[in-house]
């Protein structure tokens, strides 16, 4: 199947500072990336919706200002944390869509953020 | 927007019994349904999905059920074993983007 990466895995930053994820579609190239978040117990929450070559659409209370979205190749999509605080702290997950009569969705193994 | 709603939020069984998880959806546009497995600090895998034009389909030990009228679909585990202990989440997508239910952790004891 079809494999996407993420680094860093773990990440643990001071608060204020930004963090960026990277998300990568190592086999395939993927005109849409997701960026989800999880919190402890809790379920997969859409952030945006990121497509190569433009503006990422953000969901509903998703502050686009805090949470950078850049997809500037077919297999790259970042996630940039500015301002971090601790209540940011969660799992960040992309997954990347593989379009065609499928239209499978692949995600990459999430990034463990904690804020101090 | 589509919205989810999953039932149990919680599931004990005992090895060998059967477990069904229940959802809703809202969005009748919506025509791709899976469901994943997670585990702790891992990423959700894909374990069984169905379309709508499909009511039902099997995989070994693994059902999902369809009902595009009454907008909901349930996961089926028969003979349940204890690696099947785990989050699962159903999700359904009407264009490319996923929304996933509140998941439902399940237990299965020896």
């Amino acid at each position: 199947g079809a494999v996407v990466s993420q680094h860093p895995s773990r990440v643990i930053c001071k608060s204020g500072t930004s963090v960026k994820i990277e998300c990568r579609s190592l086999d395939f190239q993927a005109t849409t990336m997701f960026w989800y978040r999880q919190f402890p117990k809790q379920s997969l929450m859409l952030m945006a919706t990121s497509n190569e070559g433009s503006k990422a659409t953000y969901e509903q209370g998703v502050e686009k200002d805090k949470f950078l979205i850049n997809h500037a190749s077919l297999t790259l999509s970042t996630l940039t944390v500015t301002s971090a605080h601790p209540e940011d702290s969660s799992f960040y997950i992309c997954s990347a869509f593989l379009a065609g009569v499928a239209g499978e969705q692949f995600f990459g193994p999430g990034t463990r953020l904690t804020v101090l | 927007g589509e919205n989810v709603e999953q039932h149990p939020s919680t599931l004990s069984v005992q090895e060998g019994d059967s477990a069904v998880i229940k959802c809703t959806y809202s969005d009748s546009a919506s025509n791709y349904f899976p469901w994943y497995k997670q585990e702790l600090g891992k990423r959700p895998q894909l374990i069984i999905d169905i379309r709508s034009n499909v009511g039902e389909k099997k995989d070994q030990r693994i059902a999902v059920t369809l009902n595009k009228t009454a907008k909901h679909f349930s996961l089926h585990i028969t003979e349940t074993q204890p690696e099947d202990s785990a989050v699962y989440f159903c999700a359904a997508r009407a264009g490319t983007a996923l929304i996933f239910g509140k998941g439902t952790t399940l237990s299965v004891s020896s």
